[in-house]
């Protein structure tokens, strides 16, 4: 395994367009992390899966997004109806379980960059 | 509230120098302090992880230390190369049943020829 993939890598849509994003983690990994990344910025938390559960979501994803991880592998992290806001890098990590609910290393992708014209 | 302040915000060095970058949180119930490294247009990569009992952590020329009594934590970068060029993330980890992390806004470092 090469590591944490996502794709695609570049995305420039017309605001008020939907786009889809996928992850695919680590394979023997059974959390996975959303975050945006605005130029200057540190990564923000979206929402974190354990398995296929969505356990944690931030005041940050609107209802215009919606992230699934349906079979615990894969995931997806879709916006409806983009924004000029919501151009940013999405970043998609994962990490195996360290004991507890606490965090293992995190891996992350290479991010997928999305550009709302 | 959890925070991560990172200092300076950029540095620009010499190839061949050491330079210093700092981390402040005030992030409660600490468990562990976490530096990244990222390449523009990249995603992050892990420098070091430290713990609560870890003062000092060292990966190659990378040196990360870490006061949980003052609630600091520097990156020492011995010998800087041109690919040490990145922006370095700072990433404190709160556990109070399950686990939130807090980034800083990072350090944009250039090593210049």
């Amino acid at each position: 395994d090469t590591g944490v993939s996502q794709n695609p890598r570049h995305k420039i849509t017309k605001r008020g367009q939907n786009v889809t994003f996928r992850c695919d983690p680590i394979s023997e990994h059974n959390r996975l992390y959303w975050y945006r990344q605005t130029l200057g910025q540190g990564p923000e938390f979206l929402t974190y899966f354990q398995n296929e559960a969505q356990l944690e979501k931030s005041r940050l994803l609107s209802d215009r997004f919606s992230a699934e991880r349906p079979k615990g592998s894969f995931s997806t992290l879709e916006i409806q109806r983009t924004e000029q806001g919501d151009s940013a890098m999405y970043l998609c990590a994962s990490s195996r379980s360290s004991g507890g609910s606490n965090t293992g290393e995190l891996f992350f992708g290479e991010g997928s960059r999305l550009t709302v014209l | 509230k959890n925070q991560v302040e990172q200092s300076p915000q950029s540095l620009i060095i010499l190839e061949g120098k050491n330079c210093t970058l700092q981390c402040n949180y005030t992030v409660s119930p600490f468990s562990n302090l976490r530096w990244y490294k990222q390449d523009t247009g990249r995603g992050p990569v892990s420098l070091t992880i430290m713990t609560f009992s870890e003062n000092t952590k060292s990966n190659g020329r990378y040196t990360a230390t870490l006061d949980a009594d003052t609630k600091q934590s520097s990156l020492h970068i011995t010998a800087s190369q041109l690919s040490d060029s990145a922006s370095y993330i700072c990433v404190v980890s709160a556990y109070s049943g399950y686990s939130t992390l807090t980034f800083g806004k990072g350090t944009m470092l250039l090593v210049s020829p």
